[in-house]
């Protein structure tokens, strides 16, 4: 069965900074694309990043760009978003996604 | 940036079809992929590369795509149909990814 599990998430100060992680299972993590989607309380769904297998290629939505990291770990199965000057827009539920499947989110709250 | 355009709603009546439809200017040469989120939960695939239908999605539910537009038709509709629908595709590049902005659809 595959498993994608977030973690990390929590309230941080606007300009602050925070590292959310996704553990997953069930399948070969080191074979395949990954993806970071938000979505901020009541609102759509909006693409942030992707990661290819083996880490080397990865590409941003443009309102992270500069400000957010993505990464992996093949070893340990995990995925990473390092998320810089963090703003109150990037408010949001974080999903780890690896299509077709997807995580529970982690919830990320940028507030003073 | 690249943008998919949906419809903020539709509403049916049981039995009735639903249409949903998601435009963009690289649809001609890029799949569209279909989710379906309801109230709480995460997303669920329903449509992937236009119009397959993953393992577990009725056969009521359908894509298709033809020219800048990809439609998502649910043939008589049911309550629990009732979701948020959102296309997603990339742009010519390949490289960036887009969500339309969803699309409520209500039966009742």
């Amino acid at each position: 069965e595959v498993q994608l599990v977030e973690s990390g998430g929590g309230l941080v100060q606007p300009g602050g900074s925070l590292r959310v992680s996704c553990v997953v299972s069930g399948f070969t993590f080191s074979n395949y694309w990954m993806h970071w989607v938000r979505q901020a309380p009541g609102k759509g769904l909006v693409w942030v990043s992707r990661i290819d297998a083996d880490g080397s290629t990865t590409n941003y939505a443009d309102s992270v760009k500069g400000r957010f990291t993505i990464s992996r770990d093949n070893a340990k199965n995990t995925l990473f978003l390092q998320m810089n000057s963090l703003r109150a827009e990037d408010t949001a539920v974080y999903y780890c996604v690896r299509p077709p499947f997807w995580g529970q989110g982690t919830l990320v709250t940028v507030s003073s | 940036s690249y943008e998919l355009t949906q419809p903020p709603s539709v509403s049916v009546s049981p039995g009735q079809t639903a249409r949903i439809t998601c435009s963009g200017d690289a649809l001609p040469k890029k799949h569209a992929y279909w989710y379906q989120q309801k109230s709480g939960q995460a997303p669920v695939l329903v449509i992937y590369e236009d119009s397959k239908r993953p393992s577990g999605i009725p056969e009521r539910i359908s894509g298709s795509s033809s020219g800048t537009m990809a439609t998502l038709t649910i043939s008589g509709a049911q309550v629990e149909d009732e979701a948020d629908y959102y296309c997603y595709s990339t742009d010519t590049s390949g490289n960036n990814w887009v969500f339309g902005g969803g699309t409520k659809l209500t039966v009742l």
